[in-house]
């Protein structure tokens, strides 16, 4: 099985701060990563897949890069509606999510 | 428009079994895959298994022992079954179109207790 380590487990930014949240696969995804947002009480969200594409809907503020094992997310200019859990899914292969990132205001 | 929504009970006992049930609509299952997907309150998501447009199945190896994933394609609908359930295995739980997970219905809570 793949593992995606993900970090950090939570992040406080300000409005209007960049934030980045990085996952690394314990093997090469050939880019088969996806990025989701996850508020309260509610079901995930998928922002970004295969690295960088923006689903429809997804806001411009958010961007994915990386390769081999190493990929990231980022939030430019954070807006109080992007509070929320981050979690990036490999799949490549039998899917796996990395832990989380709980994104809070400072 | 995609849909998908979760049913089943909300209360199970230890050590029965766990059956859920995911509708459809918009897609066809056999042109779409359909995972299951949980999360412990607190805690983060775990991916449970998934059924493939073919009819095929696979399954987190944490879960394989206890779990099955199967289909009615005729009535749109997926199904989940897991025995031997222990109090960890509360959690909501989703289910999810797609094998990059697009679309999601609202889950289900499920809380195994005496």
């Amino acid at each position: 099985d793949i593992q995606m380590t993900q970090s950090p487990p939570s992040l406080s930014a300000s409005l209007g701060d960049k934030v980045t949240i990085t996952c690394q696969a314990s093997q090469n995804i050939n880019k088969y990563i996806a990025w989701y947002q996850q508020k309260p009480g509610k079901a995930p969200r998928l922002l970004i897949r295969y690295t960088s594409t923006l689903e429809s809907g997804t806001p411009s503020r958010f961007s994915g890069s990386g390769s081999g094992r190493d990929y990231s997310f980022s939030i430019s200019n954070v807006e109080s509606e992007d509070i929320a859990s981050y979690y990036c899914l490999q799949y490549v292969n039998l899917p796996t999510f990395g832990g989380g990132t709980k994104l809070e205001l400072k | 428009q995609v849909q998908l929504k979760e049913s089943g009970p909300g209360l199970v006992q230890p050590s029965q079994t766990l059956s859920l049930t995911c509708t459809v609509s918009g897609f066809s299952l056999t042109s779409n895959s359909v995972s299951w997907v949980r999360q412990p309150p607190g805690k983060g998501l775990e991916w449970m298994g998934a059924i493939w447009s073919g009819g095929s199945t696979d399954y987190n190896s944490a879960l394989k022992s206890r779990l099955s994933i199967s289909r009615d394609t005729s009535k749109s609908q997926v199904f989940l079954k897991m025995n031997s359930l222990q109090t960890e295995d509360t959690a909501i739980y989703f289910c999810t179109s797609n094998w990059f997970f697009d679309y999601w219905g609202q889950g289900v809570m499920v809380t195994v207790s005496s």
